[in-house]
């Protein structure tokens, strides 16, 4: 069974810092997407991170993918006031198609 | 851009009652799915549809719960009867067949009383 695990689970910062959002999957698999969402709001779709050494970059945020330490990342430079949402990676099952997710960081990013 | 549209945005029933949760997936994508986010929790899978058929179910999907396809733009999610544990916000998703990206609807959010 394949089980993500994310940390932090809450994360607050102040702005002009950078940090780290590590995600964790326990099987292999060829796709890792991050999700961001505001309070009562959808999932907005970040990054899709297909091959191992993958990395994508928009704006403050930079996501990367180890397959072989089944680890990725969600690097955040600088933070703003804007940022402050939850996070989450998700990962597609290699035996199926659908997406499971992880725990979620709820990030605050103070001014 | 394409969206996922979903409706009622917010719908509140009574434990026992049955509910319908509708989607209107992007026209061109075959992969259909639900999930579900209980309050301040992780999202879950809950069912996947391609063909007119189920393609995976998880162990939250019991028989309580049925999905249909019944006129080639609409996808429903049917609770029979519901329980004041299935109180959670609902996501519509659909994705392309070669597409790697997964666009997922609004929600709506059940509350059961």
């Amino acid at each position: 069974e394949l089980k993500v695990e994310q940390n932090p689970l809450f994360l607050s910062m102040q702005e002009g810092k950078n940090y780290t959002i590590y995600c964790n999957y326990s099987t292999t698999s060829d796709r890792l997407y991050w999700y961001r969402q505001d309070p009562g709001k959808s999932l907005e779709s970040l990054f899709v991170l297909l091959s191992n050494g993958a990395v994508k970059q928009e704006g403050r945020l930079m996501a990367s993918l180890d397959t072989k330490a089944r680890l990725s990342t969600l690097h955040i430079t600088a933070a703003v006031h804007d940022l402050s949402a939850t996070y989450f990676c998700a990962v597609r099952n290699n035996a199926g198609n659908m997406l499971t997710f992880g725990g979620g960081t709820r990030l605050m990013v103070k001014p | 851009e394409p969206e996922v549209t979903q409706t009622p945005s917010h719908q509140v029933t009574q434990m026992g009652q049955e509910v319908i949760l509708r989607c209107v997936p992007i026209s061109n994508h075959l992969y259909f799915y639900w999930y579900r986010q209980i309050l301040g929790q992780k999202v879950e899978f809950l069912v996947s549809f391609y063909n007119n058929e189920i393609s995976e179910k998880s162990e939250i999907f019991d028989d309580q719960f049925s999905v249909e396809r019944p006129d080639g733009s609409n996808f429903t999610l049917k609770i029979r009867s519901t329980k004041l544990e299935d109180s959670a916000m609902y996501f519509c998703a659909s994705r392309e067949q070669a597409g790697y990206g997964y666009t997922f609807g609004s929600g709506t959010r059940l509350t059961v009383v």
